[in-house]
């Protein structure tokens, strides 16, 4: 079963917006991560943000994390159109292993 | 820089024939990760190996095996592809107490 759930699926905005997207989660972790994936390659990661943390910035990139709702959210400023591809959270409840979530697919329309 | 390299870039199999899909790291990490990755599912742990010579079973290892003979290799085996097994596998890596995963491009499988 998956730990992490994106919202939305997909969102479609115009280049310039922001663009947010949530993960929930459904038990405690290390830390939490988001990667990118664009079509047809594999995942890059962008940023982790770790349990004691409640917020995070790299560049145009802003994460938070909400222990006590169990949710995070990424939030990207002044989307470009080399933006559009899939992004993923990832959770970390140690043991090595990280459980992903779907995804959701960003679209930037120029 | 190579990071993860993953062969083959794709491959089309007969179901019952077996298949080695080859993952290597030039990174020196301890930790490396097969996921498969289908629509609507996101990422699935497939197996993962904490350091050479130990594996363990991730959320669907079923249908699968591997083995770490050393740091660098890590080659996830089908033994008898069934048309389920069609996906996008990818390979991953993480260095010690590092948290972020380095992935390779992928191995897309279809299994008819």
């Amino acid at each position: 079963s998956q730990q992490g759930e994106e919202d939305p699926q997909a969102l479609s905005i115009q280049e310039g917006e922001n663009a947010t997207m949530n993960c929930s989660y459904k038990t405690s972790i290390n830390n939490l991560q988001w990667y990118r994936q664009n079509s047809g390659r594999g995942l890059v990661h962008l940023i982790l943000i770790r349990s004691n943390e409640r917020e995070k910035h790299s560049g145009r990139l802003r994460v938070t994390l909400d222990t006590s709702k169990k949710s995070s959210s990424l939030l990207i400023t002044a989307s470009r159109a080399a933006d559009t591809a899939s992004y993923f959270c990832a959770t970390d409840g140690g043991a090595q292993k990280l459980v992903f979530g779907q995804g959701t697919r960003l679209t930037i329309n120029p | 820089t190579a990071g993860i390299t993953q062969a083959p870039t794709s491959q089309i199999l007969a179901a019952g024939r077996s298949m080695t899909l080859r993952c290597t790291q030039d990174m020196r990490h301890n930790a490396m990760y097969w996921y498969r990755q289908d629509l609507g599912l996101g990422l699935r742990l497939i197996h993962y190996s904490n350091t050479a010579g130990t594996t363990g079973k991730g959320e669907v290892p079923d249908g699968y095996s591997v083995s770490r003979a050393n740091t660098d290799d890590f080659p996830l085996t089908l033994a008898s592809a069934v048309p389920s097994q069609t996906s996008v596998y990818f390979c991953a890596s993480r260095g010690q107490g590092a948290g972020e995963l380095f992935f390779g491009e992928g191995s897309r499988l279809t299994v008819l």
